[in-house]
């Protein structure tokens, strides 16, 4: 079965702090899709990185890294010098062939990880 | 209006109520989802639609009621509600899949549903 799994409930970092969240995830397919969403106070998830199974190059957008490794089904998170704006739940989702087959790209989401990022 | 968005924002109703919420998307895409995200249990994905025809029911409740007129307009019309049902009510769209690919979805802000 597909799981994913964001082991750490709550973070709270000052700013300026480096921060990784980490996501692990299950599946048997060897295709699949990973992703990260921010949800922020006002409660609207926002789309961060879509990343093949095929793609296993880390990847840095500005302050935020991932690190893909499929030796350990891991998919984490890193956020460089955190500022106050950064706090939000943050969510990792799965999507692989066994539940979009026929069901068009259905995501399967963590429980997601509370950052709070203090001044 | 851009991206994706839903009203109300907020919505209280008694249990004999019936409601809708609405959800619009001006991206373009072919498919759109409803979710429901409640204090202590992940987001659940509810409802899927692509080109306007139901691809999953995720075994929801039928006093959950979708319904898609055209690719970019989706509702969930609700009636004799329980307090349970209270949560965040959030839609999604996206291109759907391609050739095996799953493409990214996009939120809207979400109906904050409270039922008393």
């Amino acid at each position: 079965a597909q799981k994913v799994t964001q082991a750490q409930t709550e973070i709270s970092v000052v700013e300026k702090e480096d921060v990784t969240l980490d996501c692990v995830y299950e599946t048997r397919d060897t295709t699949y899709y990973l992703f990260w969403y921010k949800q922020p106070p006002s409660g609207e998830l926002v789309f961060l990185i879509r990343r093949n199974s095929f793609d296993e190059q880390n990847e840095i957008s500005g302050r935020y890294s991932w690190n893909f490794q499929k030796s350990t089904s891991s998919f984490n998170f890193t956020i460089t010098a955190s500022q106050v704006v950064d706090s939000a739940v943050y969510f990792c989702a799965l999507s692989d062939r066994m539940n979009y087959g026929g069901s068009q790209g259905n995501l399967i989401f963590g429980k997601g990880t509370k950052l709070s990022v203090k001044p | 209006e851009t991206g994706v968005t839903q009203t109300p924002r907020h919505l209280v109703m008694g249990m004999t109520n019936k409601k809708s919420l609405k959800c619009e998307q001006h991206l373009g895409h072919n498919a759109m989802y409803w979710y429901k995200q409640s204090a202590k249990k992940p987001l659940e994905l509810m409802f899927v639609y692509n080109f306007k025809e139901q691809t999953e029911n995720n075994s929801v409740p039928s006093r959950f009621s979708p319904e898609c007129p055209n690719s970019s307009h989706l509702f969930l019309h609700l009636h004799t509600l329980q307090p349970e049902d209270s949560a965040l009510y959030l839609c999604a769209s996206s291109q759907g899949t391609s050739g095996g690919s799953t493409y990214e979805q996009y939120f809207g802000p979400g109906t904050r549903l409270t039922v008393t």
